[in-house]
């Protein structure tokens, strides 16, 4: 089976910077994901990370770790919009090849 | 082009009441999905289909739900009947082929039931 750990909650200020932990346990491994949603919308896709590093996109960056079976989204400059929840994911290499998601963490920006 | 529809947004229904979701993926997307997402939780996975085979449904409570994807372009989530615990919100999701790391949703069926 999988299992994902993130803090449930985070608070920042407007243009500072915030990173999202998300530890793992999965029976097979094959990339983790990051997903932002925001309250009654649809989860996006952000990031994904095969290989241990760090993928930047713009003001957000995820970095892998899997010696670890460790990784985090670095949002930076962050603004008002950014106030959303954040679900990193694992998709397992047993079979299902199913995308397996966190329970959350839930950002609020604050000015 | 537009992305991943669902309707109803929102339903409200008494329990032992049948409910039926429906959606519509991105054109070409050969793999869809039906999440269910509690409050505070991360969506969680009910079905997958490829084409319209349902492939993995090992979640998908059968005594009362099913699902169907005809011609394996549109699908339909059925509840039948429902309880006070399946409120919540139903995603649909679709992607190019199993393997494909970014999933495209819709924004979500939400479901209350009383």
């Amino acid at each position: 089976g999988q299992s994902l750990e993130q803090p449930s909650e985070v608070t920042a200020v407007e243009g500072a910077i915030v990173q999202i932990n998300c530890t793992y346990q999965t029976s097979g491994f094959y990339g983790l994901s990051w997903y932002q949603q925001h309250d009654g919308g649809a989860p996006t896709f952000l990031s994904y990370n095969g290989l241990d590093g760090l993928e930047e996109t713009g003001r957000f960056s995820s970095f892998l770790s899997r010696s670890d079976s460790y990784g985090y989204l670095l949002l930076q400059e962050l603004q008002m919009k950014d106030s959303a929840s954040y679900f990193c994911a694992v998709r397992d290499n047993t079979g299902a090849n199913n995308l397996f998601f966190g329970t959350g963490t839930r950002l609020t920006v604050i000015p | 082009e537009a992305g991943v529809v669902q309707s109803p947004r929102y339903k409200i229904i008494e329990k032992k009441q049948p409910v039926a979701f429906w959606c519509n993926p991105i054109s070409g997307h050969n793999t869809l999905y039906w999440y269910r997402q509690n409050l505070g939780q991360g969506p969680e996975l009910l079905i997958r289909y490829e084409n319209e085979e349902a492939v993995d449904d090992s979640q998908l409570p059968k005594d009362r739900f099913s699902a169907e994807r005809l011609k394996g372009v549109d699908s339909t989530l059925k509840i039948q009947p429902a309880e006070l615990g399946d409120s919540a919100v139903y995603l649909c999701a679709s992607s190019l082929g199993p393997g494909a790391n970014v999933l495209t949703f819709g924004a979500g069926s939400r479901l209350t039931v009383l």
